[in-house]
């Protein structure tokens, strides 16, 4: 079945290291995206991509950082110039954009210890 | 700016009771309407849809949703909750190549 992958489930990260989730989908979506959660707000974008080799930021882009080498693989790296990074992060793709809507990958919540 | 409003944080219905949860955008041209839903720890799984032509949109799980223009609205109901309804429920806004979500409901279910 097609879906969206996202590793791992559960990360610690120990404050000043960089930490990288990753994102592959085996859908044949061109865009995907990455999204931040916290409670009580919402979705909020950390960039996204709609061509392999582009990707553009998203409203909260600052201390992260994204590649898209490949049309399945999105992964985020969480560097250590964020300030607050515990949170849940979802991944989503899809095929045209706003038009269909996104499918979304189970999450991965990273913890600062 | 696009925008996404949900005015119910928290919305709390005894099981077997209607539900109805409220959802008000801001787009100037015909927007593509979504509402997710999101069990805790889970990503989001859609719901159902509009793009255009009927305005009552009917979804998974027993949901529908009803897209009124003059309102600016795309309320999500069901006739009957069920205790496993009990999520986080989002409405999203398409612009663009992307979704504008609001802040979600989290519906609490009492038996």
């Amino acid at each position: 079945d097609g879906g969206i992958t996202q590793s791992p489930k559960y990360l610690f990260r120990k404050e000043g290291q960089n930490v990288t989730l990753s994102c592959e989908q085996n859908l044949n979506h061109d865009a995907m995206y990455w999204y931040r959660q916290d409670p009580g707000q919402g979705l909020r974008l950390i960039y996204y991509s709609q061509i392999v080799n582009d990707f553009q930021k998203g409203d909260i882009a600052e201390g992260y950082s994204v590649s898209r080498e490949k049309k399945e693989s999105f992964p985020l790296t969480v560097t250590s110039a964020q300030k607050n990074p515990t949170a849940f992060y979802l991944c989503a793709s899809s095929l045209e954009g706003g038009r269909y809507g996104y499918t979304f990958g189970s999450g991965t919540r990273l913890t600062v210890v | 700016a696009q925008s996404v409003t949900q005015p119910d944080i928290h919305i709390t219905v005894s099981e077997g009771a209607s539900l109805e949860l409220r959802c008000n955008y801001s787009y100037g041209a015909t927007p593509y309407l979504f509402w997710y839903v999101q069990s805790p720890g889970q990503g989001l799984q859609l719901l159902l849809k509009y793009f255009s032509g009927d305005t009552l949109v009917q979804g998974i799980k027993g949901f529908e949703a009803e897209f009124k223009r003059s309102q600016s609205s795309f309320n999500l109901r069901k006739p009957s909750v069920h205790w496993s309804d009990a999520a986080e429920y989002f409405c999203a806004v398409g612009y663009g190549n992307k979704l504008v979500f609001g802040a979600g409901t989290i519906l609490r279910v009492k038996s």
